[in-house]
């Protein structure tokens, strides 16, 4: 059975304080470890995709980075405007995404 | 463009109720997916479908039902309201998984149902 862990649960930062979210899984074929944002009463919006270990995609502040078996989301400098629940959903060979709970990241200005 | 649009936003149930969540995008996109997301936990696919007249369970299927009459529309239907049904529901459409970054799902604002 596919399983993703996400930790920690939730993270306070002080503004341009950086840090990294982490996304433990264990998949069958991995196709691809996607990262969403979910602000509050909205759907989750996609970040990035990554599809093999190594990879690295970037975007504003944010830099998601791919092993065998756990995915990082870096956050540089981080202003208030992150603050939102990110989502970690790897795809295994059945072609369905696994969610994680995700990590609520509160940065206060 | 509108995207996924699903309605009702907000609704309450009695127990042994029934209703409808409308979904529908613009995109057209051949996949479409209902998940569940209940507090402190991830995304729980219910049904989804890769085109239309093509449905198949997800991970909690029971007392659920859908249709795909249409690429654009995707109703999810609750039979008999229970209490364990309050959530919040999302509808979202890809083009494709496997398929680079077209398997990128989009996903509606979502209903948020309560079963009293």
């Amino acid at each position: 059975e596919d399983q993703v862990t996400q930790s920690p649960e939730a993270l306070r930062l002080q503004e341009g304080e950086s840090s990294s979210l982490n996304c433990s899984y264990t998949v069958s074929g991995l196709r691809g470890l996607f990262w969403y944002r979910q602000d509050p009463g909205k759907g989750p919006e996609f970040l990035f995709t990554l599809y093999s270990a190594g990879e690295e995609k970037e975007k504003e502040r944010l830099k998601a980075t791919l092993t065998k078996k756990e995915s990082f989301l870096h956050i540089t400098a981080p202003k208030p405007e992150d603050s939102a629940t990110y989502l970690c959903a790897p795809g295994g060979s059945n072609y369905k995404l696994t969610f994680g709970k995700g990590t609520l990241l509160t940065v206060n200005p | 463009n509108a995207g996924v649009t699903q309605t009702p936003k907000f609704r309450i149930l009695k127990i042994g109720q029934s209703m409808t969540l409308q979904c529908t995008q613009d995109m057209n996109h051949n996949y479409m997916y209902w998940y569940r997301q209940d507090p402190g936990m991830g995304l729980k696919l219910i049904y989804y479908s890769v085109g239309a007249g093509i449905t198949d369970k997800g991970e909690v299927p029971n007392g659920y039902n859908v249709s795909r009459s249409t690429t654009e529309d995707f109703p999810l239907r609750l039979e008999l309201a229970a209490p364990s049904q309050t959530s919040v529901y999302f509808c979202a459409s890809s083009y494709a998984p496997g398929v680079g970054t077209n398997e990128k799902l989009f996903f509606g604002s979502g209903t948020q149902l309560s079963v009293l």
